[in-house]
């Protein structure tokens, strides 16, 4: 069973608004981290965030993650139509050997 | 520092037939993946190595998919027999360790069963 759980499965804005995507998980983690794959490529990192982190920043890239929640947000700001492309939160969990892939968020940017 | 490379990067073929994936990670990346990847979902673990053994295999369909790391390098992926329900992107990931930071991915192979 896959271990994080993306939202909204779409998302369609224009060109400079920001888009969040959420993600929830279930077990207690090390840490969760942030994909990006592009329309028949593969998986880029883009960033990832410890269990003792609250909030991350790459570029036009924020991430917050809540443990006692269970949940972690992905912020692009302004965003263009190259960040067309679908975004996958993952997790290792805690005393384990495994990461763990959610289903995605499906982010179109209009131009 | 060059990526992961796979190949090849599509295949067709007729169920019950065999195929192979082949897997060069990034040099000195000592953790190797094999994802399965369905069209529409988030990628599937198969198979995890550390350098030449098996960490975790749990979710590998043992009857029919194998796969082998020789010298802790070089990976292949094999299907034998293939069923419809194959039909997927199998996705091969490196990194240095577990907790050292995000994987590196190939671009997949896209296998099609017929």
């Amino acid at each position: 069973s896959q271990q994080g759980e993306e939202d909204p499965q779409a998302l369609s804005i224009q060109e400079g608004e920001n888009a969040t995507m959420n993600c929830s998980y279930k077990t207690s983690i090390n840490n969760l981290q942030w994909y990006r794959q592009n329309s028949g490529r593969g998986l880029v990192h883009l960033i990832l965030i410890r269990s003792n982190e609250r909030e991350k920043h790459s570029g036009r890239l924020r991430v917050t993650l809540d443990t006692s929640k269970k949940s972690s947000s992905l912020l692009i700001t302004a965003s263009r139509a190259a960040d067309t492309a679908s975004y996958f939160c993952a997790t290792d969990e805690t005393g384990g050997f495994k990461t763990i892939f959610g289903a995605g968020t499906r982010l179109f940017v209009k131009a | 520092e060059a990526g992961v490379a796979q190949s090849p990067r599509y295949k067709i073929i007729e169920k019950r037939q065999s195929v192979a994936f082949w897997c060069n990670p990034i040099s000195g990346h000592a953790t190797l993946y094999w994802y399965q990847q369905i069209l529409g979902q988030g990628p599937k673990l198969l198979i995890q190595f550390q350098n030449n053994g098996v960490v975790d295999d749990s979710q590998l369909p043992k009857d029919r998919f194998s796969a082998e790391r020789l010298k802790g390098v070089d990976s292949t992926l094999k299907i034998q027999p293939a069923k419809l329900e194959d039909s997927a992107v199998y996705l091969c990931a490196s990194s240095l360790g577990r907790g050292q930071g995000g994987y590196t991915f190939g671009s997949g192979t896209r296998l099609t069963v017929v």
